[in-house]
């Protein structure tokens, strides 16, 4: 299996800072790199996809990069509503998660 | 408007079997890959099964081959996981979700989730 490991785990950030997240994968996965959001008692919500692809509806603030076994993703300037836990997941092979980073408020 | 609603969760003991249910509307089910994914408690999300959208093809991670079973049935919309042989280490909540655009293996829309409980 592909591992993929997020960090870092916490995040304390203000509104309106600019934040990234990184995860790393065990082997190269190209771009094949997925980002969701999820909120306690809620399902996850898919932001990035292909590495770099804004999902229809994701506020612009939110960006991906990255390819083969590093990728970020980048929220360019906190909202009150990012306070969230976030998640990469491969699918250059059957699909693996990270861990999650939770993104707390400072 | 695209929903997901996933039903069946409860308590049941090691041994024991389940039928989850997800049922789906607001886009062309039968063209999409459907997907079963679940969290246990304090541990990651876990891909558990992929089925296609005609149901011909179905995937499965190892620790479930043999005891978890994937189907749909397209007329009513609805994706189905069947769990026997549930052992404490499948106590989880279960998402369903939606393949994403001409992919199987990424998820575009995922259902609210329903809670697993093994035990005893």
């Amino acid at each position: 299996d592909v591992q993929m490991t997020q960090s870092p785990s916490t995040l304390s950030a203000s509104v309106g800072d600019r934040v990234t997240i990184t995860c790393r994968a065990s082997e190269s996965i190209s771009r094949w790199l997925a980002w969701y959001q999820q909120k306690p008692g809620k399902a996850p919500n898919l932001l990035i996809y292909k590495a770099s692809n804004l999902e229809s509806g994701v506020p612009s603030r939110f960006s991906g990069s990255g390819s083969e076994t590093e990728f970020t993703l980048t929220i360019s300037s906190l909202q009150p509503d990012d306070f969230a836990t976030y998640y990469c997941q491969q699918y250059n092979t059957y699909p693996t998660f990270g861990q999650g980073t939770k993104l707390e408020i400072k | 408007e695209l929903q997901l609603l996933v039903s069946g969760g409860t308590l049941v003991q090691p041994g024991g079997s389940l039928r989850l249910s997800c049922a789906a509307s607001g886009f062309p089910f039968s063209n999409s890959a459907m997907t079963w994914v679940r969290r246990a408690p304090g541990k990651a999300l876990e891909w558990v099964s992929t089925i296609s959208g005609s149901g011909d093809n179905t995937y499965y991670t190892d620790s479930v081959k043999g005891r978890f079973t994937i189907s749909r049935d397209n007329s009513k919309n609805t994706l189905y996981l069947q769990l026997n042989s549930l052992r404490a280490e499948d106590a989880a909540i279960y998402y369903c979700g939606k393949g994403g655009s001409g992919s199987y293996w990424y998820f575009d829309y995922w259902g609210q989730g329903t809670l697993v409980t093994v035990s005893s």
